[in-house]
Formats: C-alpha cells, structure tokens, sequence
C-alpha cells in the first residue's frame, strides 16, 4: 500500500509556480521522500529527494515539514512542457535494499 | 554517462505466447536492476529486483519471471502470457553505495505490452 497521499489533479498558468502537496504521515525516521513525474507513456523521471532538510535543485524544491509528515514540491516558473503524473514516493527498507511505495500520483497540466 | 535501453518500446501478443523483455545499462557497473509494472492510471508495482549476477528477488507471485545473465542486463520472461499481463512495464536501475546511500533509481522508456 501507497504511504504517501495526493490529490489527483492539479491546474497551474504557465509561469506561475506549481506547488504540489504530499501527506505521508506514517514515514518512519529514516525514510526518504522521493519525487519523480512521468509523462504520458515515458519511463519516470527522477526529480529531487529528502530525508528532514528542504532540498532545492536545478528543476525544483522540496519543502518537508519540521514534523515530516507532508512535503511540497515546488515547480518554482511552470512551462507546457512540466504537464504531467508527478508521484511523491517514500522509499523504505527491504531487505538488503529499498523499495519505492508508489501510489496514484498527481496529474499536473499547466495551462498557457 | 549511464543509458538504459529497452525493447520493444511496444508488443502485441496473443493469450498462452511466450514473453521475453530486454533491459541493458550502459555506462556503470554492478548496478541495481529492477522490473516494475504499471497498470493504465496507477503507480508502479515492484516485480522483480538483482543486485547482482544471478540474484534475483521477487516482490510479487505471478506468472513472470526474471533473469540477469550479465552485470547490465535483465530479462523479464514469460512462459505463458495471461490477459492480466497487459500493461506498461519498466525497468529503473540504481548504484547501492551503503546503508547510508541514497541510490536514487532511473528509469528506461518502457515496454507497453497488450495481451490479446
């Protein structure tokens, strides 16, 4: 089962930022928050991830709260091209590995 | 850099044929392969994961199986194919550096497979 919740649909103007929220309230201490967004019949794209401490890269930011139960990933300047399934991910423990829990994902359409 | 492939990018198959998928990497060694599966409108379900040569582990009980022959390369297989099997199926690969890492993963282009 998914551990993260989003809405699933989200509608921006283009050059606005596009701010999608994500509550994984039962994220255990040392479990990642990934962010990936797929567009329509590509593989997933890998986007930003963080554990406590927001991370900002060149395609977006990750806010987490203090308490790390939500996060929000910020499309800080939206374009045509950023339409698209964006799924907040944690990634927890598996045996010798990590496992990533998807779940249904935000569909995100930026209109010009 | 790393690149991976996948093919076909799309296959149309009839109920009870066989199902053979190719994955390789390029550009990095011993990495972390994975199979996942994607329902029209859903996430991605874990199928398979190697960390190694002939290692192979199973997330979920199906009629599919997977092999890694070579450090790059993985093979998603079928000996009969079922109607349930249709759908788009992926393959991601990552570095494990530690228990510390985070071995983000990326993904190929995909494989959209019907069964008919």
């Amino acid at each position: 089962d998914a551990k993260t919740t989003q809405p699933p649909s989200m509608d921006c103007a283009e050059g606005r930022a596009a701010n999608l929220p994500c509550n994984h309230s039962t994220i255990s201490g040392n479990e990642y928050v990934y962010w990936y967004r797929q567009i329509h019949s590509q593989g997933p794209q890998y986007i930003i991830h963080g554990l406590k401490n927001n991370e900002t890269n060149e395609m977006a930011s990750l806010i987490i709260t203090e308490d790390r139960k939500s996060s929000t990933l910020i499309l800080p300047h939206a374009t045509l091209r950023d339409t698209a399934v964006y799924y907040c991910i944690v990634r927890v423990a598996m045996d010798s590995n990590y496992q990533l829990i998807w779940g249904a994902g935000t569909k995100l359409i930026i209109k010009p | 850099s790393q690149t991976i492939h996948q093919w076909p990018a799309t296959l149309v198959q009839p109920v009870g044929s066989p199902l053979s998928l190719e994955c390789t990497v390029e550009g990095t060694s011993n990495p972390n392969l994975y199979w996942y599966r994607q329902a029209a409108g859903r996430g991605l379900q874990l199928l398979f994961y190697s960390v190694g040569i002939g290692q192979i582990s199973s997330e979920v009980p199906q009629n599919l199986s997977a092999s890694r022959p070579q450090d790059r390369q993985f093979i998603l297989s079928s000996k009969k194919l079922l109607l349930s099997d249709s759908g788009f199926y992926l393959c991601a690969w990552s570095v494990w550096r530690g228990p510390l890492s985070t071995d983000t993963q990326y993904f190929g282009p995909g494989t959209r497979l019907t069964v008919l």
